[in-house]
């Protein structure tokens, strides 16, 4: 079974450029979330989509960023326009829906972004 | 808010040293309770969790953690290390409310020297 997936794999874009980040969950996931790591911090949770739908998006930082899940299968998070504090891992993960209570979030590789 | 503190930041230890990492969080209601790895070049992998019941968890590769309520630690340990437990270690929470999302710790790099 393949785990979940994020591209690229790596970003080194310039501050005012957009990136998209984009993440593939396990198959049948309807759980999908976004987090982030500065260098040298804690990893911060950005958002939670079910399937199409914003569970909880109190960890996005501000508007540049829009994370979007149309049809409820892949992710994108597109920053707009970057900043330098921006760069940092973001990992995606998944996890399957039973109603409520927790289930086990199984993470992606991360994609590191620099903004320069 | 929930926050979760990792004491050690870096940890060095020889094989076959014994191993705590310590983890303390902040909530007041019921919690579901993680540690996470990170070998290198790799995911992050569930190592073990504690949802209710005996607070002595027994995760994978021979760890275990200690859910101590009135301490509101959950502590990692394992008797003796091996050079291929060289990792990031990350604590982690789940308020048990209904909303999914995993506060972290920031996280313990182990070097195990052989």
């Amino acid at each position: 079974e393949a785990g979940v997936t994020q591209f690229p794999s790596h970003s080194v874009i310039e501050k005012g450029q957009t990136v998209t980040l984009r993440c593939d969950p396990i198959s049948g996931h309807d759980n999908l979330y976004w987090y982030r790591r500065v260098m040298g911090k804690e990893i911060k949770f950005l958002l939670h989509f079910v399937k199409e739908s914003k569970q909880d998006e109190s960890g996005m930082p501000n508007n540049r960023f829009l994370a979007e899940r149309t049809g409820g299968t892949y992710s994108t998070l597109k920053v707009q326009p970057a900043e330098l504090e921006d760069s940092g891992v973001y990992f995606c993960a998944s996890s399957q829906d039973t109603g409520g209570i927790y289930n086990e979030q199984f993470f992606g590789p991360g994609t590191r972004l620099t903004v320069l | 808010a929930q926050s979760v503190s990792q004491h050690n930041h870096h940890v060095i230890l020889s094989e076959a040293a014994s191993l705590e990492l310590g983890c303390n969080y902040s909530y007041g209601g019921t919690v579901n309770l993680f540690w996470y790895v990170q070998y290198p070049g790799q995911h992050l992998q569930l190592l073990l969790k504690y949802f209710s019941g005996d607070p002595l968890v027994k995760g994978i590769k021979g760890f275990e953690a200690e859910f101590i309520k009135s301490k509101f630690s959950f502590n990692l340990r394992k008797p003796s290390v091996q050079w291929s437990d060289t990792a990031e270690y990350f604590c982690a929470v789940n308020a048990n409310t209904g909303f999914q999302k995993l506060v972290f710790g920031t996280g313990t790099r182990l070097l195990v020297s052989p």
